[in-house]
């Protein structure tokens, strides 16, 4: 079973809206990372909250943590079209350098 | 910026056959990492390492071998590539302490 797994498995919103995807996770964590991948590019990094913070902004997106319930949100206000992505949340497990990555959210937006 | 790039792009390969890819970063990152990504599994560890010299198993590493011979350039290989190895790979360099990776565009491996 997978150590972080975000939900729903897809989603699709029209430009403009704003959208929510969120993340479980199972072990106590240092730190907790959001990342986006558009088609045919690699990962890369959103935000990143470590286990001390409850809220991080970064332009339109805003990520909570939740270490009582292990979840994660990110938020995305004002979505536009190249918001298109999978969007992954990966955690570490407490002193170790390995990050876990979840199947992702598959976002869509549409015109 | 952060630069991680990868070669080959593309690479068709046979059953039976070695594959080397290879991962050089300009970061001065110690850590660096290989990854797979197949549909409904996201991102999957191979190999790690924390620096020049240190290679370390990820979460599935049967059937690859890793490289890091210097702080720059870190290899993947597949010594008797399968079907089952067909996939989309991704390297990565990190500072410590679960901080940021940044990836390379990925390379994507097809064997026959």
């Amino acid at each position: 079973s997978q150590l972080a797994e975000e939900n729903p498995w897809a989603l699709s919103v029209h430009e403009g809206e704003s959208v929510t995807v969120n993340c479980s996770y199972k072990t106590s964590i240092t730190a907790l990372q959001w990342y986006r991948q558009k088609s045919g590019e690699g990962p890369a990094q959103l935000i990143l909250i470590r286990s001390n913070e409850r809220e991080k902004r970064n332009g339109r997106l805003r990520a909570t943590l939740d270490t009582s319930s292990q979840s994660s949100s990110l938020s995305i206000t004002a979505t536009r079209c190249e918001d298109t992505a999978v969007y992954f949340c990966a955690t570490d497990a407490h002193g170790n350098e390995k990050i876990t990555f979840g199947a992702g959210t598959k976002l869509t937006i549409k015109p | 910026e952060a630069a991680v790039t990868q070669s080959p792009r593309n690479k068709v390969a046979v059953t039976g056959g070695k594959v080397t890819l290879s991962c050089n970063q300009t970061n001065n990152h110690n850590n660096m990492y290989w990854y797979r990504q197949d549909t409904g599994h996201g991102l999957r560890l191979i190999h790690y390492s924390y620096g020049a010299g240190s290679t370390e198993k990820g979460d599935i590493p049967d059937g690859y071998k890793a490289s890091r011979p210097s702080q720059e350039n870190f290899s993947l290989i597949l010594e008797l590539a399968t079907p089952s190895q067909t996939s989309v790979y991704f390297c990565a360099s990190g500072g410590v302490n679960q901080d940021t990776q940044y990836f390379g565009p990925g390379t994507r491996l097809l064997v026959l």
